[in-house]
């Protein structure tokens, strides 16, 4: 069985200030571990994923994400946030034996100008 | 590429009626899957499909039915619309490579009055 919890349904923060949205995983096997956003009223869209060797994963619009083994966690982090950040984010997991993806409730980002 | 374009974009049934939702994906992907989002509940899978004319059921698969005739094509039938199945439906596909993100479409706003 896999699962993902994100402990924080918001998140505020003030502009240019660091972001991070925590997860944490549970796999019976090694995870392909994933981070998505929605804006409103539109479908997910992908930001980045981890699947072996750095632990510090870089994806698009300035976002990154650390894997850390021993504490089940994946959380995605921005040095400076924008106002354009505010978004409903999705971290999500997949037993690399699985077909299936397990999301996340999600965590409404807001961040005031 | 359009990528995974889906119809209608909204919808409102009335109790008791069916209806399809189509989903089509032009990136040669094998897999295929079927989601719905609630508040606060994160995606949740209906149904998944492997390849063309392979299916099978996800977590909340009661109500729906899926086919897989082409590799293009996964429309979801909803039969017996009840209200309970208010959500939006997100339709991803994947390439077969076992670390590939999903892609996801923009979704279908239905409402059962």
């Amino acid at each position: 069985a896999q699962s993902v919890a994100q402990p924080e349904d918001q998140v505020n923060v003030a502009e240019g200030n660091p972001l991070t949205v925590k997860c944490t995983y549970s796999v019976s096997g090694n995870p392909y571990l994933f981070w998505y956003v929605q804006y409103p009223n539109r479908g997910l869209q992908f930001l980045l994923k981890y699947i072996t060797g750095d632990n510090l994963v870089k994806g698009s619009y300035g976002f990154e994400a650390e894997f850390n083994k021993s504490q089940t966690s994946f959380h995605l982090k921005k040095p400076s946030a924008l106002v354009s950040d505010s978004a409903l984010y999705f971290c999500a997991v997949r037993d690399r034996a699985d077909y299936k993806l397990s999301f996340g409730a999600g965590t409404t980002v807001t961040v005031r100008a | 590429n359009a990528g995974v374009t889906q119809t209608p974009k909204f919808r409102i049934l009335k109790i008791g009626q069916s209806m399809t939702l189509q989903c089509t994906q032009d990136m040669n992907h094998n897999y295929m899957y079927w989601y719905r989002q609630d508040p606060g509940m994160g995606l949740k899978l209906i149904y998944y499909s492997v390849g063309a004319g392979i299916t099978d059921k996800g977590e909340v698969p009661n109500g729906y039915n899926v086919s897989r005739s082409t590799t293009e094509d996964f429309p979801l039938r909803l039969e017996l619309a009840a209200p309970s199945q208010t959500s939006v439906y997100f339709c991803a596909s994947r390439g077969l490579a076992s670390h590939n993100e999903q892609f996801f479409g923009p979704g279908t706003r239905l409402t059962v009055l």
